[in-house]
């Protein structure tokens, strides 16, 4: 199986801030990973697909980098709204796998 | 609008068996592979199971494989998933996800439904 490395586990970060997380797979995966935030007590919601591209009615502020091993996801400038956790998942083989999870909080 | 509602969740023994449930409105249900993603409580997502369009074709998880079978009727536009020797570690919260195109990609979720296994 492909194991899914996030960093950091906790990030803790102020309005306005750009942040980023980074994900990790065990073999490459090209471009077939996606990016996922979840808020408390809600059902994840897919923000990026392919490494790269966004999905539709996701803001411009998110994007995502990488391809083979080494993936980031970016917020540019951190909106309240935006304080959730965020996972990474690849899709390149089975099964599909997903990151620990980023814990985005409020600094 | 997609809609995806699980249901079926519930307490059971260790050892017993549960049907989950997801009815789907506002999509082709019969055009898209289909999915069972689970969350333990406090902790992180695990794929469980995708299912191909027509049904012939159906994929597990390591932790489920011989244990859990996932199914559709798609003249009902229902999901299901069938689990059996049900154990601890497979309480969890699950969701009906649809598959983006065959890529395993989850792009709707539904709220998920508990299932508890405690003696």
């Amino acid at each position: 199986d492909i194991q899914m490395t996030q960093s950091p586990s906790t990030l803790s970060a102020s309005v306005g801030d750009r942040v980023t997380i980074t994900c990790r797979a065990s073999q490459s995966i090209s471009n077939w990973l996606a990016w996922y935030q979840q808020k408390p007590g809600k059902v994840p919601k897919l923000l990026i697909y392919e490494a790269s591209s966004l999905e539709s009615g996701v803001p411009s502020r998110f994007s995502g980098s990488g391809s083979g091993t080494e993936f980031t996801f970016t917020i540019s400038s951190l909106q309240p709204e935006d304080f959730a956790t965020y996972y990474c998942q690849q899709s390149h083989s089975y099964p599909a796998t997903f990151g620990q999870g980023t814990r985005l909080e409020i600094k | 609008e997609v809609q995806l509602v699980e249901s079926g969740g519930g307490l059971v023994q260790p050892g017993g068996s549960l049907t989950l449930s997801c009815a789907a409105s506002g999509l082709i249900f019969s055009s898209h592979w289909m999915s069972w993603v689970r969350q333990a409580p406090g902790k992180g997502l695990e794929w469980v199971a995708n299912i191909k369009p027509d049904g012939s074709d159906v994929y597990y998880g390591d932790s489920v494989k011989g244990r859990f079978t996932i199914s559709r009727d798609n003249t009902k536009n229902s999901l299901y998933l069938q689990m059996n020797s049900l154990r601890a570690q497979d309480t969890a919260v699950y969701h009906c996800a649809r598959i983006r195109y065959s890529d395993s990609i989850f792009d709707y979720w539904g709220q998920g439904t508990l299932v508890t296994v405690s003696s």
